[in-house]
Formats: structure tokens, sequence, C-alpha cells
């Protein structure tokens, strides 16, 4: 059971443009989501997180927004920058310190 | 460089055999998992240690998996028997306070 879902494999982006990675959660439980970067060959790299009692968190070109109420977060990245290109993985938990349940990802392409 | 480190970080076996993976965790961080993802998932979890307990197993992890963190500090991974579904990335992540786990490189087993 996914309790953490991407729904979007892939997506590309222009250079200079808006990426939006999205996620969808089930578990109510979750109080904490984060998102990790990946490139190949690499483990996940942590980018940024938010609290669920927080709707939005911003740390330079990234910002995080969660809408509890439709379980929704979403990672926004502006501008994109071709070394933005790799994965991106939606992480959730339910207690500090606990396993984090991970989404599928979504492999971020970010052309010149 | 203090980040998590693993070894080794490629391990080709044939069926059958056993392999063992090391994780050497962020200096004083007292927890540390165990994480493995295959090709188009993300990371799930196996394991994890407080100090040298271990307080949670997951479903995947089964009878032919051993894990330990024997001083507290490294950890060790153990598969037995190996079979070819044991394919895949072994991720080693580690913990302290705050929310982030910080992530090692992987372990990437082939198993022919």
């Amino acid at each position: 059971d996914q309790q953490v879902k991407q729904n979007s494999p892939s997506l590309s982006v222009q250079e200079g443009r808006i990426s939006i990675l999205n996620c969808d959660y089930t578990n109510s439980m979750f109080d904490y989501f984060l998102w990790y970067k990946k490139y190949p060959a690499e483990g996940p790299t942590f980018l940024i997180s938010i609290s669920s009692i927080k709707d939005k968190n911003e740390d330079g070109r990234f910002t995080v927004f969660l809408n509890k109420s439709a379980k929704h977060l979403s990672l926004h990245i502006v501008p994109s920058q071709p070394g933005d290109s790799a994965v991106y993985f939606c992480a959730a938990r339910a207690n500090s310190g606990y396993a984090l349940n991970f989404g599928k990802g979504t492999s971020l392409l970010v052309t010149p | 460089d203090t980040g998590v480190s693993q070894d080794p970080r490629h391990k080709i076996t044939k069926r059958g055999q056993n392999v063992t993976f090391r994780c050497d965790p962020i200096s004083e961080h007292n927890r540390l998992y165990w994480y493995r993802q295959t090709l188009g998932q993300g990371p799930e979890f196996l394991t994890y240690f407080q100090n040298e307990a271990q307080l949670e197993k997951s479903r995947l992890l089964s009878d032919r998996f051993s894990a330990e963190r024997p001083k507290g500090s490294f950890s060790t991974l153990e598969i037995q028997r190996t079979e070819q579904g044991d394919s895949a990335m072994y991720l080693c992540a580690s913990y302290a306070w705050g929310n982030e786990q910080f992530f090692g490189p992987g372990t990437r087993l082939t198993v022919l």
C-alpha cells in the first residue's frame, strides 16, 4: 500500500521557468514531509521540508506547499536550472525519528 | 568527510551466495536506518536501530536478512542465500535530531 504517491514519473521544464512537482499522501498521521533530490549512483540528498502545522516553507529557489485537507503537497522550483535535473522524492513520516515513507519519485529534466 | 559512508559501493554475486554490507553513520547519530530501492521505486524501509537496539523491522525484511549494530556505531546488513529479487540499491541513513535523515551513497547489489 503506497501511502505517498507521486503520479508524474517525469517532468520537463525549460531553464528559467517554474518546476512544480506534486505529491499526495493517504495517511493522516503523517506530521512531517520532506523532499529529497537524487542523482544517479548517489544517495538521496535532503532538499526542503515542512511540518504539518505550516502550509508553506521557502528556501531560496525552493518552496514547498502543504494542503492538509487535500492531503497534497507540492515543490516549486523557481527559476529552474539545468543542475536541478534529478529525481525528486517526496517523503513523509508519522513521528520524529521514525522511518520515512517515500513516493516513487519524479524525474525532472531542465533543458537549456 | 563526515557524511554517511557505505561499503562496498557495488557488489555482484551469484544466486545462493551470502553478502554483507557495511554502513558508517555520521558520528554521534544514534539512529541508523536501512532502506532498499528497486528500479522505478522510491526507497523502502527495511529496519532501524537506536544505538545498538534494533527497534523495528519491515515485513520486507525476510528471514534471509539480518542487520546488526553491535556497538551502536557502524551497522552491517547481511543477506543469506541471495536471490535475483534481492538485486537493488541498499541505502543507509542516519539521524540524530531534527527532522531529516542523512543518506549514504548506497550499495548496489546485482544477483546473477
